[in-house]
C-alpha cells in the first residue's frame, strides 16, 4: 500500500536553530498538509498546500514557518528559528482530493532544547 | 470553527468484547465528513473509517462500525471482537464539505486486555 514517508523520525535541535522536516507524499496525491501534535494534546492543523501554493494556514503557522515543494516528490516544512514550544510531533499527510481521508506519515518528533 | 468533543479520555475492554467510543461535534454546516483515526503506540495516524453526512447509512469497515446521528451531531465508533492490536488512541475528526482541514477531538485511549 502506498505510504507517506517522513524523515527524520526524531530530530533534536537547539532553540533558535532552523529545522527542515521532510516528507514524500503519495505520488498521485494532489493535496499536502502539515499537522502537529504537542505531547498529550490534540492534533492541530498547520497548513495545506495545493498546486504549488498554500491553500490555507492556521494561526499557528506564523512567519517562522514555511513550506515548499522543491521538486516533484518532496514536501518540506521549515521552522526558521525554533522555540521550546515548537517541540511536538509533526505529521505530514496527503490525499487525492478534498474530503477524502488523508494518508498520514509516521511523523517526526521534534525536540527543541 | 468546528468543535469535536470526545468525552471519554480512556477506555478498557477485554479481548473479543465490544467497545463503543463517543464523539459529538458542533457545526452549522449541513454537508460535511466525519472520520475516525487510530494512533497506536508507534504514533502513526491511521484512517479507520469515513462517513459522509449526506449518507444515512452508517459506514462499516470489518470490525469497525459507526453510529451516525446527524440530528444529535453524534458519531460513535464501535469496535467489535476487540483485538490486542486495537490498543491505541482513537481520534474523531470533522471536515467541512469543500474544505481542506481536519478538526480533531482530544482522543480516547483504548486498551485491550488479554
Amino acid at each position: 500500500e502506498p505510504e507517506v514517508t517522513q524523515t527524520p523520525s526524531h530530530q533534536v535541535t537547539q532553540m533558535g536553530q532552523e529545522v527542515i522536516l521532510r516528507c514524500v507524499p503519495i505520488s498521485n496525491h494532489l493535496y499536502f498538509y502539515w499537522y502537529r501534535q504537542i505531547l498529550g494534546q490534540k492534533v492541530e492543523f498547520l497548513v495545506s498546500f495545493y498546486n504549488n501554493e498554500i491553500s490555507e494556514k492556521s494561526e499557528i503557522f506564523d512567519d517562522q514557518f514555511s513550506v515548499e515543494r522543491p521538486d516533484g516528490s518532496n514536501f518540506t516544512l521549515k521552522i526558521r528559528s525554533t522555540k521550546l514550544e515548537d517541540s511536538a510531533m509533526y505529521f505530514c499527510a496527503s490525499n487525492e482530493g478534498r474530503n477524502y481521508g488523508y494518508t498520514f506519515g509516521s511523523g517526526t518528533r521534534l525536540t527543541v532544547v | 470553527a468546528q468543535t469535536v468533543t470526545q468525552s471519554q479520555p480512556e477506555m478498557s475492554v477485554q479481548e473479543a468484547e465490544t467497545v463503543t467510543l463517543s464523539c459529538t461535534y458542533d457545526t452549522s454546516e449541513s454537508n460535511y465528513y466525519l472520520f475516525w483515526y487510530k494512533q497506536p503506540p508507534s504514533r502513526q495516524m491511521i484512517l479507520v473509517i469515513r462517513q459522509e453526512a449526506y449518507k444515512q447509512q452508517n459506514a462499516t469497515e470489518n470490525r469497525f462500525s459507526v453510529n451516525f446521528q446527524k440530528a444529535a451531531k453524534s458519531f460513535s465508533l464501535k469496535i467489535s471482537d476487540s483485538q490486542l492490536g486495537d490498543t491505541a488512541m482513537y481520534f474523531c475528526a470533522f471536515m467541512k464539505f469543500n474544505d481542506y482541514k481536519l478538526s480533531f477531538g482530544a482522543g480516547t485511549t483504548v486498551t485491550v486486555r488479554a
